[in-house]
């Protein structure tokens, strides 16, 4: 099953933060974090492990709680090259991947 | 510079037809996927390789086939079975913690 996200989309202001959200009723053993500008391939942002301090940079940082099986992603101060869908992917151990439905968010002056 | 290609990037094809889509990795990665993305729509896993000449289905195996002769290539073949093909088709590849970097797609389109 795939991993729900939240919110589907997303407008912000230049500047302002943003949390999007990733819940899996399975599992898991990593979430992984993805940025797609439209046409082009997924980037990878971030990964989280389970039993893993939560990762980040200085702008943008996940946070996983492996007991609720969820995952967050923070962009902070967020700028006009941050629009683009967001992914999670989620591991259960294996090499595979389930990927969610994807968060678009649109970044305006 | 080490990356993935992937060929064509537009493609188009008749119903009824088969067709072949080329993947290649220069990473030196053992592990390689293909997904189908649809317009609004997250990535859908078709087939996976972890090593060469061993491949498993993904949750949307019907109507596609793909082999792994080299550790470098994957390609996907989408063959007629394939009820509805036209779709953004993207191919991973990853190493270590299963972290996938993934090719520029190849658009198909079923004319």
């Amino acid at each position: 099953q795939q991993p729900v996200q939240s919110p589907q989309a997303v407008i912000l202001r230049e500047g302002e933060d943003a949390v999007i959200n990733c819940s899996s009723s399975k599992a898991l053993y990593s979430v992984h974090w993805y940025r797609q500008k439209h046409g082009e391939a997924p980037v990878f942002l971030m990964i989280l492990l389970k039993g893993g301090e939560q990762k980040g940079h200085e702008k943008i940082s996940a946070s996983f709680n492996e007991k609720k099986q969820q995952s967050s992603l923070y962009l902070t101060a967020s700028q006009l090259s941050y629009s683009g869908t967001y992914f999670c992917g989620t591991g259960g151990g294996g090499n595979k991947l389930t990927f969610g439905t994807g968060t678009q968010l649109k970044v305006e002056l | 510079d080490g990356g993935i290609t992937q060929s064509p990037k537009y493609l188009f094809r008749k119903e009824g037809q088969n067709v072949t889509l080329s993947c290649e990795q220069n990473l030196n990665h053992d592990a390689m996927y293909w997904y189908r993305q649809d317009p609004g729509q997250g990535l859908r896993l078709i087939y996976y390789s972890q090593i060469v000449n061993d491949f498993q289905k993904g949750d949307i195996a019907e109507g596609y086939s793909v082999s792994r002769e080299k550790k470098e290539s994957f390609p996907l073949t989408v063959t007629s079975a394939q009820k509805n093909p036209t779709a953004f088709y993207l191919c991973a590849s990853s190493a270590d913690y299963h972290v996938q970097f993934f090719g520029p797609g190849t658009r198909l389109t079923v004319l």
